[in-house]
């Protein structure tokens, strides 16, 4: 599976959206972009996924580039329940290959009245 | 329905001894995988099971086996714990190779 790059941490202030870059530059064309996060020290939460389209849920939008090298997530109004560390992954859906993808570092978002 | 279960919560061990962390799904998830997270650090995959009697090493497996015991339960065994297998374990399930659904965690110490 692809390697991911986010940045370490990132401040936004409540009330305002967050939005969380991802460079996945050496993706490929049958691999899919997850986000998870992981509030203090709980297990981690699947927030969305996407292929090439952009995608909205109830809790975040995926925004993917044309050439899928990179995303971000959006959080659009951000609260302090949100500060997390927020992980991009991206693996492929249908062989066992999938089970050896991983979750990087992360980015720790903060979240300030 | 409870999702992932995680048993102990929390686990003190001394050099050597030996102990399984065990893992329940009740949401008929075919995949099933456990994590190992450091101090600071992201997760990282120590054994997967892509379905019922199949297993495969992740990128941390040394120093761990593991038993898909059924559909729903998969656990982890340390078979002579070290002071470096210090850290939180995480089991999760999907179905097929979808998004994973995560238990709360095994707060393992060794001392």
């Amino acid at each position: 599976d692809a390697k991911t790059t986010q940045p370490p941490s990132m401040d936004c202030a409540e009330g305002r959206a967050a939005n969380l870059p991802c460079n996945h530059s050496t993706i490929s064309g049958n691999e899919y972009v997850y986000w998870y996060r992981q509030i203090h020290s709980q297990g981690p939460q699947y927030i969305i996924h996407g292929l090439k389209n952009n995608e909205t849920n109830e809790m975040a939008s995926l925004i993917i580039t044309e050439d899928r090298k990179s995303s971000t997530l959006i959080l659009p109004h951000a609260t302090l329940r949100d500060t997390a560390v927020y992980y991009c992954i991206v693996r492929v859906s249908y062989n066992t290959n999938a089970g050896k993808s991983t979750f990087g570092d992360g980015t720790t978002l903060t979240v300030k009245p | 329905n409870a999702g992932v279960t995680q048993t102990p919560k929390f686990q003190v061990l001394k050099t050597g001894q030996s102990m399984t962390l065990q893992c329940a799904q009740d949401m008929n998830h075919n995949s099933m995988y456990w994590y190992r997270q450091d101090p600071g650090m992201g997760l990282r995959l120590i054994y997967y099971s892509a379905s019922e009697g199949t297993t495969d090493k992740g990128e941390v497996p040394n120093g761990y086996n593991v038993s898909r015991l059924n559909k729903r339960e998969f656990s982890l065994r340390l078979e002579s714990a070290a002071p470096s297998q210090t850290s939180v374990y995480f089991c999760a399930s999907s179905w097929e190779y979808n998004e994973q659904f995560f238990g709360p965690g095994t707060r393992l110490t060794v001392l």
